[in-house]
């Protein structure tokens, strides 16, 4: 049974709406990632989360914002969203003091 | 800063022969280097990790030796199959404050042919 989850697994959104990207994981790691992957750049960190309550910027945060309701739960908030915004987005979880990652399916964004 | 450098795809191979991904790292921590693997329509998943200089790591008759001195950690595999196509991505684990972050390569693209 998947441990990572993404929903929706495709959205369309029009230029200046708001999106929301949710994440559930079952694997009880504290960590929670938000990447976003495009043709050229891999996999780029937008946010990311130390436990429930907290959210720490990544390495391009600007146009996101993140929030960690509980354990499970990590959302990813385009708040005004724009056309350079599509692209296909991955959450992950990890466990307390450990490096591996763990991936869900991702979620195709188009932002027309 | 902290970077990881790996070979610009796409890479076409036929069944039967052998695959290099270069990958290369920069950072002023004590790394430890992964590879993930990417199938079409999933997830980047584990593929192994090797947390020690000169160490091998493996999975699936994939190989890595993490080469402290050239601060490589290429990627290896003497005969590829068809159901090997899929991306690739080296990666490296920054430590800090309550926890960890990787930074990924850029990914390689294999294709391999029947």
């Amino acid at each position: 049974e998947a441990a990572v989850t993404q929903s929706p697994r495709n959205k369309v959104a029009v230029t200046g709406g708001k999106v929301t990207l949710s994440c559930n994981q079952t694997n009880n790691h504290n960590n929670m990632y938000w990447y976003r992957q495009d043709t050229g750049h891999g996999l780029r960190l937008i946010h990311y989360s130390y436990g429930a309550g907290s959210t720490e910027k990544g390495d391009i945060p600007d146009g996101y914002k993140a929030s960690r309701p509980s354990q499970e739960n990590f959302s990813l908030i385009l708040e005004l969203a724009t056309p350079s915004q599509t692209s296909v987005y991955f959450c992950a979880s990890g466990g307390l003091g450990q490096d591996t990652q763990y991936f869900g399916p991702g979620t195709r964004l188009l932002v027309l | 800063g902290d970077s990881v450098t790996q070979t610009e795809g796409p890479v076409t191979l036929s069944e039967g022969t052998s695959l290099t991904v270069n990958c290369s790292y920069e950072t002023k921590q004590y790394p430890t280097l992964f590879w993930y693997v990417q199938y079409p329509g999933e997830g980047p998943q584990l593929l192994f990790k090797v947390p020690k200089a000169n160490e091998k790591g493996s999975n699936r008759g994939f190989e890595a030796t993490y080469n402290k001195e050239a601060t490589s950690f290429h990627l290896q595999k003497a005969s590829v199959q068809e159901s090997d196509s899929a991306v690739y991505y080296c990666a490296l684990a920054i430590y800090g404050g309550s926890g960890n972050k990787l930074i990924f390569g850029t990914g390689t693209l294999l294709s391999v042919k029947p």
